[in-house]
């Protein structure tokens, strides 16, 4: 069974630029939610998806979005990059319920310069 | 507000040695869950377990195990006989359990290092 995968891996952008990340997760989940890992914050929940609707946010602005497409892919855009939106972003995916264990990918390292 | 401490940034132990990671948590909510986390350097974290506050008995799962004591607000894993391949960085993590993974708090890791 195919596990998490996140496109890309890395990418460089510039400040000011707006970028969009990838997820495929596990075939058959239907969870997709989204963290992001700094040296200086740690790891932050940014959002959830189920069924192609956000069910979950965490406290990020509104320059943070995501979608979820009918197949669970899910996408993350953060426009307007700042220099502190360099961070490894995870993404996880899970059944559904509340509690399901999540599986992560492993992740894609942002840098704007 | 929610908080949780792993006040261990880094750990060496030699391989077979036995190490504990300790976490401490501070929650006003009655209910809660407790997790931890392994980051090896590949980057995803993977799951290695979840302990509701009901629950307050130790487990074991192969080399690792749990102590989760609720009058000290800890929730510390121990890797017995330690290998080269749990080099990593930990993480304990810990969230009301209303609500789901939203209002989850991730401590700031451990990085652990078994030197052959």
């Amino acid at each position: 069974k195919a596990g998490v995968t996140q496109t890309p891996r890395y990418l460089i952008k510039t400040r000011g630029q707006q970028v969009t990340l990838s997820c495929s997760p596990i075939s058959g989940h239907r969870s997709v939610s989204w963290y992001q890992q700094t040296p200086g914050q740690g790891l932050q929940f940014l959002f959830e998806y189920f069924s192609e609707t956000q069910r979950n946010k965490g406290n990020f602005p509104g320059r943070f979005s995501g979608r979820q497409f009918s197949n669970s892919r899910s996408e993350m855009n953060v426009s307007t990059l700042e220099l502190g939106d360099s961070a490894l972003y995870l993404c996880a995916s899970s059944l559904g319920t509340e509690w399901d264990e999540q599986f992560f990918g492993p992740g894609t390292r942002l840098t704007v310069l | 507000a929610q908080k949780v401490t792993q006040a261990q940034t880094e750990i060496s132990v030699v391989e077979k040695e036995d190490v504990t990671l300790d976490c401490v948590y501070e929650t006003r909510d009655t209910t809660y869950y407790l997790f931890w986390y392994k980051q090896p350097p590949s980057g995803e974290l993977v799951f290695l377990i979840r302990r509701n506050s009901f629950d307050e008995q130790n487990e074991i799962s192969g080399r690792y195990s749990w102590n989760f004591q609720k009058s000290t607000s800890s929730f510390n894993f121990t890797i017995t006989a330690s290998q080269v391949v749990d080099s990593a960085v930990y993480f304990c993590a810990l969230t009301p359990n209303s609500g789901g993974y939203q209002k989850v708090t991730f401590g700031t890791g451990t990085k652990l290092q078994v030197i052959p």
